[in-house]
């Protein structure tokens, strides 16, 4: 069955970077597009950005650009989300989800989701 | 970027009851539109996407409609675990904006 575990809690200070991984199984990643969400306390569902496990292309939300850089290893089946220039306001649930296509690719829904990681920053 | 506005932001309900959660798009989103459910500590479950299709496995009592910019989640008669919080998403533009969230709560 498809799963994507994600790594666990991290806490940070103002100014560092994080790093989360999201560990893909049961289907092949290159096949699937990955993105990330995320969600601060209490508030809704934030997209940041799409990767391609197939290559490496991304495309990032125009607020993360700059701050934002996701990255797959196919050996692993692991896509990573690394966000910089932490600030108290990114503390948040980063999830993965798996874009899955409908329509001939029109249409993208995300079907399978990660666990969630909480990243705290706070100096 | 295309903005989701739902309405409403919350919503208090009774077990049998029909509710309706409305979204709407800043612009025309034909009916690439997806509904997910999210319970406190878990991540989002996707309910309907392009607008009216039923997950596979998701109950029949989870219904949508609409195109263009108005779109629709019903739910005909609430169950207890119906309670949480529910968030449209659009994927016409690759900016794959979602609304702000509806939280069903219990009456």
């Amino acid at each position: 069955q498809v799963q994507l575990v994600q790594s666990g809690a991290e806490v940070k200070k103002p100014g560092a970077s994080v790093k989360v991984s999201c560990k893909a199984s049961g289907y092949t990643l290159t096949n699937y597009y990955m993105h990330w969400v995320r969600q601060a306390p209490g508030q809704g569902l934030e997209w940041m950005g799409i990767i391609n496990p197939s290559g490496g292309s991304t495309s990032y939300a125009q607020k993360f650009q700059g701050r934002v850089t996701m990255t797959s290893d196919t050996s692993t089946s692991t896509v990573y989300m690394e966000l910089g220039s932490l600030r108290s306001e990114d503390t948040a649930v980063f999830y993965c989800a798996r874009g899955n296509y409908y329509e001939g690719r029109s249409g993208t829904l995300f079907d399978y989701w990660g666990q969630g990681t909480l990243v705290t920053v706070s100096s | 970027d295309i903005q989701m506005t739902q309405s409403p932001s919350s919503l208090s309900a009774s077990v049998g009851d029909r509710v309706t959660i409305t979204c709407r798009a800043s612009q025309s989103i034909n009916s690439y539109l997806n509904w997910y459910q999210q319970k406190p500590g878990k991540a989002p479950k996707v309910l309907i996407h392009a607008a009216s299709s039923l997950q596979s496995g998701v109950p029949s009592r989870f219904s949508g409609s609409g195109s263009g910019t108005d779109f629709t989640l019903t739910i005909s008669s609430l169950q207890p675990e119906d309670f949480a919080t529910y968030y449209c998403q659009q994927s016409f533009s690759s900016s794959f904006t979602f609304g702000q969230g509806t939280r069903l709560e219990i009456k």
